[in-house]
């Protein structure tokens, strides 16, 4: 059965450092990943997804995702945090014929 | 046109009501989805439609009936609810059918429910 696991509950990083969100998946076939993002009260806004090809993916708002066969990992990046990007943050994962799976969520906490 | 929109943004009903969810994109999608979330949790599929038929049940409480009136609406109609339901409920759309896996889906932006 496919899984998302992301280990973190909470990531806190400064403003103006980078960051990285993890998110390692299981999947048995070939991975489609995501992440979303979700600010208070509202609903998930996609950021970024892997289907295939180059490992580095870029996303909205400055945000890029590592994809890692051999790891099976896709942690997001962002260079240079802003304080803005505090939110809920959700890896998922979808192969063929199934729905998409998602990680319990990250709590980002950007502090000034 | 690039967004999901969900009505009522608020909903307070009582065990007894009948009441109803409604969603609807302009994107041309032909998937569609209802997600339950409970604070600070993952969104838990609750229906897919794809092209307009019932595709995924995830084992849902009759208590909850959709319903997909055509390619750009879907309702979630509620009735006998019970405390435990109350979540924010999030619907979502995707393009070209639940069947591709690598569309990314298209939340709205839910609707709280409060069930007393």
């Amino acid at each position: 059965a496919q899984s998302v696991a992301q280990p973190e509950d909470q990531v806190n990083v400064a403003e103006g450092n980078p960051l990285t969100v993890k998110c390692t998946y299981s999947v048995s076939g070939n991975p489609y990943l995501f992440w979303y993002v979700q600010y208070p009260n509202r609903g998930l806004q996609f950021l970024l997804k892997y289907i295939t090809g180059d490992n580095l993916v870029k996303g909205s708002y400055g945000f890029e995702a590592e994809f890692n066969k051999s790891q099976t990992s896709f942690h997001l990046k962002k260079p240079s945090a802003l304080v803005s990007d505090s939110a809920l943050y959700f890896c998922a994962a979808r192969e063929a014929g199934t729905a998409l799976i998602f990680g319990k969520g990250t709590t980002l906490s950007v502090s000034s | 046109d690039t967004e999901v929109t969900q009505t009522p943004k608020h909903l307070v009903m009582g065990m007894t009501n009948k009441k109803s969810l409604k969603c609807e994109q302009h994107m041309g999608h032909r998937a569609m989805y209802w997600y339950k979330q409970k604070a600070k949790k993952p969104p838990e599929l609750m229906f897919v439609y794809s092209y307009e038929k019932l595709s995924i049940n995830e084992s849902v409480p009759s208590r909850f009936s959709p319903e997909c009136p055509n390619s750009s609406l879907l309702n979630l109609h509620l009735h006998a609810l019970q405390p435990e339901d109350s979540a924010l409920y999030l619907c979502a759309s995707s393009q070209a059918g639940q069947v591709n896996p690598y569309n990314e889906q298209f939340f709205g932006p839910g609707t709280r429910l409060t069930v007393l």
